[in-house]
């Protein structure tokens, strides 16, 4: 069964502290991994896609990694406005629909 | 502004009731796909159509119901509510039936609350 996981749940840090978060994906074959932004309200707003594994994105202070198993979004240096929801889908080779996790809520402290 | 409208932006209605649920996608997108989004779940897939035609069926309740249209607006029916019902509703559009590179665009959504 197709699944992704996303830890942590929550994860507040202070302003220029850099950590990672993290997506763990189960799938019969992978079409596409993305990374959505959404903050409280409003429609989740895309930010990546990767296709395969050893390959990254880059976007200002967020670094996206993909793995076989995993994809982790790194954080560097964040500021309070980078705060929102992170969320990740994955799109399998067989049907049409995503995969979404339940998120990452980042809270980044002045 | 992602180009994906959807209308009304909240919504509060009785338990028993209908709500229908509006989606205009973005310019030249083909697809559109509802989703679910309540506190505790996520987002969770509910129906997909393809230039008029239902082309995936996630977790859609019998209760609820979708078409798109000629113009390609799409409209979401939530009848007999629940309380359970209430939650975001997403609409999101890409150009082909399988998305694209960027995955899908979504509209801001309709809040429904049940009471």
């Amino acid at each position: 069964e197709d699944q992704v996981t996303q830890s942590p749940e929550a994860l507040r840090l202070q302003e220029g502290e850099s950590s990672s978060l993290n997506c763990s994906y189960t799938v019969s074959g992978l079409r596409g991994l993305f990374w959505y932004r959404q903050d409280p309200g409003k429609g989740p707003e895309f930010l990546f896609t990767l296709y395969s594994a050893g390959e990254e994105k880059e976007k200002e202070r967020l670094k996206a990694t993909l793995t076989k198993k995993e994809s982790f979004l790194h954080i560097t240096a964040p500021k309070p406005e980078d705060s929102a929801t992170y969320l990740c889908a994955v799109q399998p080779n067989t049907g049409n629909q995503f995969y979404f996790g339940t998120g990452t809520s980042l809270t980044v402290i002045p | 502004d992602s180009g994906v409208t959807q209308t009304p932006k909240h919504l509060i209605t009785a338990t028993g009731q209908r709500v229908t649920l509006r989606c205009s996608p973005r310019s030249g997108d083909l697809s559109v796909y509802w989703y679910q989004q309540s506190l505790d779940q996520g987002l969770q897939f509910l129906i997909q159509y393809y230039n008029g035609e239902e082309r995936a069926k996630g977790n859609i309740l019998e209760r609820f119901s979708a078409q798109q249209f000629p113009d390609l607006h799409s409209e979401l029916n939530l009848s007999s509510l629940e309380l359970g019902d209430s939650a975001l509703y997403f609409c999101a559009s890409s150009v082909a039936g399988t998305g694209n590179h960027y995955g899908y665009t979504f509209g801001s959504g309709t809040r429904l609350t049940v009471v």
